[in-house]
């Protein structure tokens, strides 16, 4: 069964940075493209950032491009996105998301609010 | 960027009944691979969204035949039979095609 479970959310200033984490299993982990998808509170989804099986391509819309930083360690099945420089705007729920050539399967989000 | 536009922005259906779900986007969806790389999502209430339809017309593992997909280029539609209580919540479609990845703006279900 595949199983992806992100941690390392919170409560954290405007300015700060905050990294989390997405430990999976049930899967090859190094096979796949993983993503990042995020949903502000009562709002849509939002992609994030996407990785390469390596790692060696990475992949983000402007809102975050130069401020996140999406890297993974396929020896410890898990994905990591680094925000730094976080803004109010970045308060939501962050979905780690494996890809095929869609997204198929999500964790159940953690929570990040950005608030002073 | 590719605007994904779903419509209705919220759909009552009654038990058994049928409804469809349109999803617009704003540049065809064709890749040059000449897939067609557009999904639909189901988001449950209190859940994480999962993965209903892939490119276009194709169900997820587990996904009832009462979900079906279609269209092209840049029209889509999801359509949902037979409707039972654990179809309620948002559906999302989205694209793959190119980046950065977009998603449409949801349609909430609710049962009448």
């Amino acid at each position: 069964e595949v199983q992806l479970v992100e941690s390392g959310g919170g409560l954290v200033q405007p300015g700060r940075s905050l990294k989390l984490s997405c430990a999976a299993s049930g899967f090859t982990f190094s096979n796949y493209y993983m993503a990042w998808v995020r949903q502000a509170p009562k709002k849509g989804l939002e992609w994030v950032a996407t990785i390469s099986t390596s790692g060696s391509r990475t992949y983000y819309p402007d809102s975050v491009k130069g401020r996140f930083t999406i890297s993974r360690d396929n020896a410890k099945s898990s994905l990591y996105l680094q925000m730094n420089s976080l803004k109010s705007e970045d308060t939501a729920t962050y979905y780690c998301a494996r890809l095929t050539t869609v997204a198929d399967y999500w964790g159940q989000g953690v929570m990040v609010t950005v608030s002073s | 960027d590719v605007v994904m536009t779903q419509t209705p922005v919220s759909l009552s259906v009654s038990l058994g009944g049928q409804v469809s779900i349109s999803c617009r986007s704003s540049q065809s969806l064709v890749h040059n691979n000449g897939n067609t790389y557009l999904s639909w999502y189901l988001q449950k209430p209190g859940q994480s969204p999962q993965l209903l339809i892939y490119k276009v017309s194709n169900r997820f593992s587990g996904i009832s035949d009462r979900f079906s997909g279609s269209g092209s280029g840049t029209d889509f539609t999801l359509k949902i039979s037979r409707v039972e209580p654990d179809d309620l919540g948002v559906y999302y479609c989205g694209q793959g095609t190119q980046y950065p990845l977009t998603f449409g703006s949801g349609t909430k279900l609710e049962i009448k």
